[in-house]
């Protein structure tokens, strides 16, 4: 079975101020880890994944997130947040296939 | 480039009424299909997927039904919507299935049930 837990329903950031979401997971076996981001009312788009390789993995809009094996993490990071980030982020696991399985989400609020 | 169109984008039901949702993919041949439902704007549930033409899996027993009866589309369905029924329903594509392919997803239908 796999899991993903999203220990923080809600995170408050400055504008400017790094950002970290945190996200820890469940596998037996090798551990591919996603992270998606959700505007209001919309979709879900695609910030990254880790496969293998480089425990730092590189993003869309300057997102970034570290992959630790002895923590089983993979939390998203950013240097400098936006308000523009406001959104709801998930992170998600799959070793099986077909079956992404996600955390619970969490917001991203950061005030101007 | 591939693109995902889910309609409508909003969908407003009696309880008991049937339901059908449509998702088609461009830009892409033989994808991998699935259908998520988000309730509460939060967690995700995986209800069924698609890896060819006829071929559904479902995650979740419940009220609705797929169908792929093209090779880029994929439908929703229900023959009587219950409340339980509502939420965000959202469609996604895959290149191949493997546990490393990314899912891109639709910009989903909301649908309320009264």
């Amino acid at each position: 079975a796999q899991s993903v837990a999203q220990p923080e329903d809600q995170v408050n950031v400055a504008e400017g101020n790094p950002l970290t979401v945190k996200c820890t997971y469940s596998v037996s076996g090798n551990p591919y880890l996603f992270w998606y981001v959700q505007y209001p009312n919309r979709g879900l788009q695609f910030l990254l994944k880790y496969i293998t390789g480089d425990n730092l993995v590189k993003g869309s809009y300057g997102f970034e997130a570290e992959f630790n094996k002895s923590q089983t993490s993979f939390h998203l990071k950013k240097p400098s947040a936006l308000v523009s980030d406001s959104a709801l982020y998930f992170c998600a696991v799959n070793n099986a296939g077909n079956m992404l399985t996600f955390g619970g989400g969490t917001r991203l609020m950061v005030k101007p | 480039s591939q693109t995902i169109h889910q309609w409508p984008a909003t969908l407003v039901q009696p309880v008991g009424s049937p339901l059908s949702l449509e998702c088609t993919v461009e830009g892409t041949s033989n994808p991998n299909l699935y259908w998520y439902r988000q309730a509460a704007g939060r967690g995700l549930q995986l209800l069924f997927y698609s890896v060819g033409i006829g071929q559904i899996s479902s995650e979740v027993p419940q009220n609705l039904s797929a169908s792929r009866p093209q090779d880029r589309q994929f439908i929703l369905s229900s023959k009587k919507l219950l409340l339980s029924d509502s939420g965000f329903y959202l469609c996604a594509w895959s290149v191949d299935g493997t546990s490393t392919d990314t899912q891109y997803f639709g910009p989903g239908t909301r649908l309320t049930v009264l």
